[in-house]
């Protein structure tokens, strides 16, 4: 089983849909979660962090589930610029600061 | 912009050349990562730089080295080059004291191997 899996995408929605995205992780010793966006040939940026409350910003809406090792992000009125590849990502057990991407879900955002 | 650098932008080499790449930290932030993104795949951790020191590595052969420098800046070097190795190289910087997993990547190296 991979450390991180992801929705294999791609994900094509109209404008002012809502996408939701889901994540699985192996290691329930975990303890940090995010997502990063990346656009088209360029680097990963900090979507935002992912807390075991909950926690949103704007149209995104980001859960953890430790107990079912799941987390999810949902975008909510997407937007053209919203197209680009979302990176589910944990911390790595055993080496503080380091980090395991998924492989990344495409979404476009068509008008 | 996160103020990570990287040079250079592309790079075309050889198999079983050496390549080194190059990358300057955000200031004030002393810890460098390296990641290798395939196309097509997310980001794989290399290796991490804290003081001038190798902090822990990922899954990547010897041939795979690098160094910080007191700037903190630091450099990826790659020996004998293999097709397999071309993609983009990442790096991203911290602030261990503050938040390890808060990383600020640079826009990469983009590097051919042929």
């Amino acid at each position: 089983r991979k450390e991180v899996e992801q929705d294999p995408g791609p994900f094509n929605v109209p404008e002012g849909a809502t996408v939701a995205f889901n994540c699985t992780y192996s290691n329930s010793a975990s303890q940090s979660f995010f997502w990063y966006r990346q656009d088209c040939r360029k680097e990963p940026k900090l979507l935002m962090s992912v807390y075991s409350s909950g926690n949103e910003d704007g149209r995104f809406t980001a859960q953890l589930n430790r107990a079912s090792q799941y987390i999810s992000l949902l975008i909510r009125d997407s937007k053209l610029s919203d197209s680009a590849t979302y990176l589910c990502v944990v911390n790595m057990i055993g080496s503080q600061g380091n980090l395991i991407f998924g492989k990344g879900t495409k979404l476009s955002v068509k008008p | 912009e996160t103020g990570v650098t990287q040079s250079p932008t592309h790079l075309i080499k050889t198999r079983g050349q050496q390549v080194t790449l190059r990358c300057s930290s955000q200031s004030g932030h002393n810890t460098v990562s390296w990641y290798q993104q395939a196309l097509g795949q997310g980001p794989q951790f290399i290796f991490q730089y804290y003081r001038e020191e190798e902090n822990g590595r990922g899954n990547f052969p010897p041939r795979f080295s690098g160094l910080q420098f007191p700037n903190y800046s630091s450099e990826l070097n790659v020996n004998a080059l293999e097709l397999d190795d071309s993609a983009l190289y990442l790096c991203a910087s911290s602030l261990e004291s503050v938040d390890p997993y808060e990383q600020y990547f640079g826009p990469g190296t983009r590097l051919t191997v042929t």
